[in-house]
């Protein structure tokens, strides 16, 4: 079955280093996106790419890059952990199709910048 | 901020009562979406409804959608336990793929 998977599923580490997490699936989607979920504050985006070598800035942005260099990964790094990006972090897909607009999630990434 | 509002953001019920979650939008949409969250788990699709539909069923779910209101509201109809987890209404804008997310309403369905 297709599916989307993040890693690690929990991280903790130090202000100042740099983070990547892992987003990968096998749906095929040209669509994925990078989403943040602080309690208060719903979903916000952070990154979205809808295709390889195409990314785009969400209402989160800053403190974040992604890459798409292929269809199935789409990696968030942080470059300089602060302790405000302390979160869970979701990563979807979805179909291009204008009538296939649902969004696949993986399980999530708890996040801890000390 | 986010486009998407609901209210209530907590409500709680008993097993077979039927809840409603409601969500408001700002901008012209293609389509609304309806997700649910359990616990440390991540979101996952309920329902769609597109722009030009006024309302749509899923087995116990009722979506429906006031776009001279920009509103949705999301109705379970016999609540179980197992309904119990977050609810998030997602907004697809007419130009746009990615999805604008509500700050959702937490159901507890008590047994």
């Amino acid at each position: 079955d297709a599916e989307i998977t993040q890693s690690p599923r929990h991280k903790i580490t130090e202000t100042g280093r740099q983070v990547t997490l892992a987003c990968h699936q096998t749906w095929n989607h040209n669509n994925m996106f990078w989403y943040r979920q602080d309690l208060g504050h719903g979903l916000r985006l952070i990154h979205y790419s809808y295709g390889v070598q195409d990314t785009n800035k969400g209402e989160v942005s800053d403190g974040y890059s992604v890459s798409r260099s292929n269809t199935e990964d789409l990696p968030l790094t942080l470059e300089s952990a602060a302790s405000s990006q302390t979160s869970v972090y979701f990563c979807a897909s979805s179909e291009s199709n204008t009538y296939r607009t649902e969004a696949f999630f993986g399980q999530g990434t708890r996040l801890t910048v000390v | 901020s986010q486009q998407g509002e609901e209210d209530p953001q907590a409500l709680s019920i008993q097993e077979g009562e039927n809840a409603t979650m409601n969500c408001s939008y700002k901008t012209s949409i293609n389509n609304l979406q309806w997700y649910r969250q359990n616990s440390g788990r991540g979101l996952v699709h309920l329902i769609l409804i597109r722009s030009n539909e006024r309302e749509k069923h899923s087995g116990r779910l009722r979506v429906t959608l006031d776009t001279s209101k920009k509103s949705s509201s999301l109705l379970i109809t016999a609540s179980r336990a197992a309904d119990t987890a977050s609810y998030f209404c997602a907004s697809r804008g007419s130009s746009a793929r990615q999805l604008t997310f509500g700050s959702g309403t937490q159901l507890t369905v008590l047994p």
